[in-house]
């Protein structure tokens, strides 16, 4: 069975700091891992893909990637209250085909 | 550049009954897939369709089927509905085979009594 786990949170950040959201999978030949924000009650939108080891950064977003590790995550620097959301951490199946895996995803809550 | 659709956006159902929802992938795409969301869970995979083939299955029964027209859009179907159906259905369509990212489409929420 493939799994993909997160912390389910809350996760309690204040304005301008740094969260930080984790994630860890089972299946050692994955080769593509997703970042989704899920606001409560829509759809998840794509905020970050990553498929080799080390960092990608885009804008206030780092993804970071280790695969010996098998351990994904996300930064989000200068954290604001509309980055207050659920983070799902999705995982490409190595079988191919664009099947994703998800973790239950992390709630993470930005307080002024 | 329209993204991806779904239809209905909300639906109600009783036990037994059969539904049927739709989804139009982002333009440019010609893979759909269909995940099932509950409640405080993540998104669980259920089929994929490619070239009016389904291409790969998750793990849900043969109650759940689906199909894709010639336009690329998809229907999902549900027969014989039972009160663990209720859920958040994401449609999400991606490039042609070996191309990974995948846009959701805003969803239909099902509800079962």
């Amino acid at each position: 069975q493939k799994e993909v786990e997160q912390n389910s949170g809350p996760l309690s950040v204040p304005e301008g700091a740094i969260a930080s959201l984790n994630c860890t999978y089972s299946d050692r030949g994955s080769q593509s891992f997703f970042w989704y924000r899920q606001y409560s009650g829509k759809s998840p939108e794509l905020i970050m893909s990553i498929y080799s080891n080390g960092d990608k950064e885009d804008g206030r977003f780092t993804a970071q990637l280790n695969k010996a590790s098998q351990y994904v995550s996300l930064l989000i620097r200068d954290s604001q209250p509309s980055d207050s959301a659920t983070y799902l951490c999705a995982v490409g199946f190595s079988g191919g085909y664009n099947k994703l895996i998800f973790g239950a995803g992390t709630r993470l809550a930005v307080h002024p | 550049d329209a993204g991806v659709t779904q239809s209905p956006t909300h639906l109600i159902k009783t036990r037994g009954q059969q539904v049927t929802l739709r989804c139009s992938p982002k333009s440019g795409h010609d893979t759909v897939s269909w995940y099932q969301q509950a409640l405080g869970q993540g998104p669980q995979f259920i089929f994929q369709y490619y070239e009016e083939e389904e291409r790969q299955r998750g793990n849900f029964p043969d109650r759940f089927s689906g199909h894709q027209f010639p336009n690329y859009s998809s229907e999902l179907n549900v027969n014989a509905l039972l009160l663990g159906d209720s859920a958040l259905y994401l449609c999400a369509s991606g490039g042609t085979a070996g191309a990974d990212t995948q846009y959701f489409g805003p969803g239909t929420r099902l509800t079962v009594l």
